[in-house]
């Protein structure tokens, strides 16, 4: 069975251009979270998903970013005209039911990382 | 106030060796709370959940002083591969898991 699978494991983008990060979740799973982890930080939460519907984005910033997961395929996010500070770890993570007090369900993926340049 | 402070070490330790890490918390209405490691550029894993009764597991011990809003990870024997950072997390009502910077820890031979 495998895990939360995400590509591309690492991505290099050029300042102006778009990034597209994908996820999919392990099987049986149809819930999503994306998280950001900057250098230095801890990892904060951007977004929560299900499919074809955004729960929560509240960690979103407020512009060039987005996230979607579509009824097939993967989940993807996109980050528009980058910047060096979007330069990142991004961890996608799935479990297969909704949030609970226990996060021990929850998934994380091996992770992307976006360096701008 | 970060919602999630812990001492970033780093903590170089011997093999054998006792050692403790300590996160504080911010949200007196917090609800769960674990401790994950986190590998260099690898993604964090769940190592333990935190109870209020503590919980052991192995050679690690996990405490959670809500009044003091504390949370401590203790690791006893301390091996080689137990080299890793480990983050504080934190979980409200809500679906975000909120994570502490980490604790590096080194052990060294």
């Amino acid at each position: 069975n495998a895990g939360v699978m995400q590509n591309p494991r690492h991505l290099v983008r050029r300042r102006g251009q778009e990034a597209r990060l994908r996820c999919s979740p392990m099987k049986g799973h149809s819930h999503v979270y994306w998280y950001r982890q900057l250098p230095e930080e801890g990892l904060k939460f951007m977004v929560y998903l299900q499919k074809e519907n955004i729960i929560d984005e509240s960690g979103m910033p407020k512009e060039r970013f987005s996230a979607e997961f579509p009824k097939e395929g993967p989940s993807i996010l996109r980050i528009q005209q980058v910047v060096r500070g979007d330069s990142a770890a991004y961890f996608c993570a799935s479990s297969p039911t909704g949030p609970s007090s226990s996060g021990n369900t929850i998934y994380f993926g091996e992770g992307s990382w976006l360096t701008v340049v | 106030r970060k919602e999630v402070e812990q001492d970033p070490g780093p903590f170089n330790v011997p093999e054998g060796a006792t050692v403790a890490f300590n996160c504080t918390y911010s949200n007196s209405a917090s609800q769960s709370f674990f401790w994950y490691r986190q590998d260099c550029r690898k993604e964090p894993k769940l190592l333990m959940s935190v109870y209020s009764s503590g919980n052991e597991d192995g050679r690690f011990t996990a405490q959670l002083n809500r009044a003091s809003q504390y949370i401590s990870l203790l690791i006893r024997d301390s091996k080689l591969s137990d080299s890793a950072t480990y983050l504080c997390v934190v979980q409200n009502s809500g679906y975000a898991l909120n994570f502490g910077k980490g604790t590096s820890l080194l052990v060294t031979p």
